[in-house]
């Protein structure tokens, strides 16, 4: 059956470091992934997107990448501060005629000053 | 834009009530989605559409649960008759037919005695 894998164990780092989240996914064959950030008693926001066809999204200290060999993706939050700290969630597209998104379990990241 | 709005906020109702939960998409947006959030099963898509039309229900639990958008800048949820395990939060999303961004709404918590 799909599967779409976050580590379920909170992320604690310190304030500078790089935060690194992971997500795995089985039986998927996504034609692109999208990284969520949620807080507390709110909606998901929308932080990036990568097509099947990338490797690597930038923006700002956030940074993802994709590998659909190893079926992962990796998403990267350099010199972490604690506003970074939510819930962060990945999802995954089926194809690119339809939006149904899979979501998974998310992340939370805990950045301590 | 105000994003987008969800009411109500917080539902709490007894088992066997029928409730409704209310969307309004941000303006010129033609897809909208509902999910259903737990602790238990994370975020999951109940149904989405696409310029008032549904699109795909499959992720709609069972009979008790229905929805319709009637124009483009209102849907409901309906959950009749309602029972404690749709004690969830329910998000509305809504995107732009060239965008794959979700923008979600704040949520209806609900709550079945």
């Amino acid at each position: 059956s799909q599967k779409i894998e976050q580590n379920s164990e909170a992320l604690n780092i310190q304030e500078g470091k790089t935060a690194t989240l992971t997500c795995n996914y089985t039986n998927y064959s996504p034609a692109y992934l999208q990284w969520y950030r949620q807080d507390p008693g709110r909606g998901p926001v929308f932080l990036l997107l990568i097509r099947e066809n990338e490797k690597e999204k930038r923006k700002e200290r956030l940074k993802v990448t994709f590998d659909t060999t190893l079926k992962q993706s990796l998403f990267h939050i350099t010199a972490s501060q604690p506003a970074d700290s939510a819930t962060y969630l990945c999802a995954l597209a089926a194809d690119t005629g339809r939006r149904a998104l899979t979501f998974g379990s998310g992340t939370r990241l805990q950045v301590q000053p | 834009d105000a994003g987008v709005i969800q009411s109500p906020r917080h539902e709490v109702t007894e088992m066997g009530q029928e409730v409704t939960l209310r969307c309004k998409p941000i303006s010129g947006h033609d897809y909208l989605f509902w999910y259903r959030q737990t602790m238990m099963r994370g975020l999951e898509l109940l149904i989405y559409f696409n310029n008032n039309v549904p699109i795909d229900d499959s992720g709609m639990p069972e009979d008790r649960f229905s929805a319709k958008m009637p124009n483009a800048s209102f849907s409901t949820l309906k959950i009749q008759p309602s029972e404690p395990r749709d004690s969830a939060v329910y998000f509305c999303a809504s995107s732009y037919h060239s965008q794959e961004t979700q923008y979600f709404g704040p949520g209806t918590r609900l709550l079945v005695l």
